[in-house]
């Protein structure tokens, strides 16, 4: 079936410095969505990409779909304390009924 | 505010027992899911549904049963065939139709810790 993995797995990082998390897909994907859970929260959907190619900002975060659309990256630039979480990258199926998620990548940020 | 709610927060039962979980939404969304974190891991998708009166397996089902007998509610219920219960339970919710495909974003829930002694 449909794999999506991502890495790392944790990442620790000084507060100010840049963050990467890749995501790769077994399967080419219609589209990818991003999500960050906070410690004991819930997860919380960031972003879609569909394009091949495309790339996204949101403030400090960019987001990158692969052109063969079966990778996907989210690049935080100058990290923050409120950057820290987990973050989710999540692909549909064939059928489009259903979302596979990627084991996430923890991001701990060091004041 | 529309929104997803999951009750309760927290719910601890003996082993052996059958448990149910509620979700709520009042967002009109089509489809709801139920999913299932285990602390430090990903989310693993347990059942889905697109309709009222209708619902699929996910990757992890077995030991979980579920009911859509209405469009706002998809309540769960751990049975005690499920061999490790104890986990973080999310409840999310989407739009789903032939524009969306099915891609749209999901909306999650709160989560139910449960805890099965």
């Amino acid at each position: 079936g449909q794999q999506v993995m991502q890495i790392p797995q944790y990442q620790h990082v000084q507060e100010g410095e840049d963050f990467t998390t890749y995501c790769n897909s077994s399967t080419t994907l219609s589209n990818i969505q991003w999500y960050k859970q906070r410690p004991g929260g819930h997860p919380v959907f960031l972003i879609q990409l569909v394009k091949s190619g495309e790339v996204k900002k949101q403030k400090r975060l960019t987001f990158q779909f692969g052109e063969a659309k079966k990778n996907s990256s989210l690049h935080i630039t100058a990290t923050q304390t409120t950057d820290v979480g987990t973050y989710f990258c999540a692909g549909p199926n064939n059928a489009g009924n259903m979302l596979t998620f990627g084991g996430g990548t923890r991001l701990m940020v060091k004041p | 505010d529309g929104g997803i709610t999951q009750s309760p927060k927290y719910l601890f039962r003996k082993e052996g027992q059958n448990v149910t979980l509620s979700c709520e939404q009042n967002l009109n969304h089509d489809a709801m899911y139920w999913y299932r974190q285990d602390p430090g891991q990903g989310l693993r998708l347990i059942y889905y549904s697109q309709i009222v009166n209708d619902f699929q397996k996910g990757d992890i089902a077995e030991g979980y049963s579920v009911s859509r007998e209405k469009k706002e509610s998809f309540p769960l219920t751990v049975t005690s065939a499920q061999k490790n219960p104890t986990a973080f339970y999310l409840c999310a919710s989407s739009i789903f139709g032939r524009a969306t495909k099915g891609n749209s974003p999901l909306h999650f829930g709160n989560g139910t810790r449960l805890t099965v002694t």
